[in-house]
């Protein structure tokens, strides 16, 4: 069963304009939240975290927002760049919960068009 | 900076051979992973490490193993390789298990 969803496979922007991921998680114990970019054949390269005891973490032209009776968390791109175009990852953890690591979403794949 | 290298970016093997994936990283982390990348199904969890010696199954570890004789290095070993385990692999670090892992570039496995 998914504990973190991210239900748009893909999404297209126009240069300029706001790029918005969606993140969706089950798992009530997740207090930790990533957002990883990745380009082809590369790792991914980690952008922006936010700890449950915030509803809001930006920096520069990346906010995430962290809606935790929703269970929901976002990433805006502002403004939008040709280089963001990426496959961007949504990751959850439990602080507390031992060694089990991150839980990572099945990704967003972002088109940034001219 | 934070470096987590791969021992090969391509590798091309015969199915039934056996193949070792290295990672080495160099920021004294304790814990290490490794996960496969396909498309629509994201990074999946294949095996991690908290300290040398020990290791732990992740979500899909059928056909796998792994070894961690020292710190700095987590190999993952297919016994015998199957065209179903054509993927990218990707190894990656992190001082605490929950915090920001940083990855390695990651290795195109194709099994022919």
């Amino acid at each position: 069963d998914q504990q973190v969803k991210q239900n748009s496979p893909s999404l297209s922007v126009q240069e300029g304009r706001i790029s918005i991921l969606n993140c969706d998680y089950t798992n009530s114990m997740f207090d930790y939240f990533l957002w990883y970019k990745k380009y082809p054949a590369e790792g991914p390269t980690f952008l922006i975290s936010i700890s449950s005891i915030k509803d809001k973490n930006e920096d520069g032209r990346f906010t995430v927002f962290l809606n935790k009776s929703a269970k929901h968390l976002s990433l805006h791109i502002v403004p939008s760049q040709p280089g963001d175009s990426a496959v961007y990852f949504c990751a959850a953890s439990d602080s507390g919960g031992g060694a089990d690591g991150l839980t990572f979403g099945k990704g967003t794949h972002l088109i940034i068009q001219p | 900076d934070v470096k987590v290298t791969q021992s090969s970016r391509y590798l091309v093997k015969r199915t039934g051979e056996k193949v070792f994936l290295e990672c080495v990283q160099d920021m004294d982390h304790e814990n290490m992973f490794w996960y496969r990348q396909d498309p629509g199904l994201g990074l999946r969890l294949i095996y991690f490490s908290y300290d040398v010696k020990m290791k732990e199954k992740g979500d899909i570890p059928e056909g796998y193993s792994v070894s961690r004789e020292k710190k700095e290095r987590f190999s993952l070993i297919l016994e015998s390789a199957s065209t179903n385990q054509t993927s990218m692999y990707l190894c990656a670090s992190s001082t605490d298990s929950y915090d920001e892992q940083y990855f390695g570039p990651g290795t195109r496995l194709t099994v022919t």
